[in-house]
């Protein structure tokens, strides 16, 4: 079955040290991946949108790779801060590995599917 | 402000009623998403729709539908409630492709 698996332990980190989150799928075959941020309560924001052909995106204190040998990404927060902490959530679009297009049906690559999330925690 | 607008942002109701909630999507975006997030559950993909049309369905119960509207807002509807269905649920929008904007959700607590 199609899995995304992120770590769903918090992460701790002192405040000016790199955060780094991971995503891992199987049974995709994504074109892009997306991370977004949730805080308590409120929806997700879009943060950061990697194509399947891009190892490696930044945006500001941001950075994502996405391998798809490895059908890993990783999240990067550098100097991170107290307003880093929240959670962190990976999400994909398809197409779904062939053999899973059957059985999904039509218009199921469209939707967004995502993980669990992962807790940022930033001290001082 | 994302652009997304859900009502009612709270909503208490009893078991075996009926509630509509109303998502306004973003400015010239055309698919409007529906999730459903529970207190120990991930987001959880419920319906989408393009442009007043179904375009995907997820694991949307049968006492739950969804609409949109000419004017692309979009109606969830949820019947014969029960206490498992307490939960937020988040209206979202995209252009095509692109990342999503969410509204802040409304949260329903059935007792």
């Amino acid at each position: 079955s199609q899995k995304i698996e992120q770590n769903s332990e918090a992460l701790n980190i002192q405040e000016g040290k790199t955060a780094t989150l991971t995503c891992n799928y199987t049974n995709y075959s994504p074109a892009y991946l997306q991370w977004y941020r949730q805080d308590p309560g409120r929806g997700p924001v879009f943060l950061l949108l990697i194509r399947e052909n891009e190892k490696e995106k930044r945006k500001e204190r941001l950075k994502v790779t996405f391998d798809t040998t490895l059908k890993q990404s990783l999240f990067h927060i550098t100097a991170s801060q107290p307003a880093d902490s929240a959670t962190y959530l990976c999400a994909l679009r398809g197409p779904l590995c062939s053999r899973h297009k059957q059985a999904s049906g039509a218009g199921t690559a469209s939707k967004l599917t995502f993980g669990t999330g992962t807790r940022l925690q930033v001290t001082l | 402000d994302s652009g997304v607008t859900q009502t009612p942002k709270h909503l208490i109701t009893a078991t075996g009623q009926r509630v509509t909630l109303r998502c306004s999507p973003r400015s010239g975006d055309l698919s409007v998403y529906w999730y459903q997030q529970s207190l120990d559950q991930g987001l959880q993909f419920l319906i989408q729709y393009y442009n007043g049309e179904e375009r995907a369905k997820g694991n949307i119960l049968e006492r739950f539908s969804a609409q949109q509207f000419p004017d692309l807002h979009s109606e969830l509807n949820l019947s014969s409630l029960e206490l498992g269905d307490s939960a937020l649920y988040f209206c979202a929008s995209s252009p095509s492709p692109g990342g999503y904007t969410f509204g802040s959700g409304t949260r329903l607590t059935v007792v």
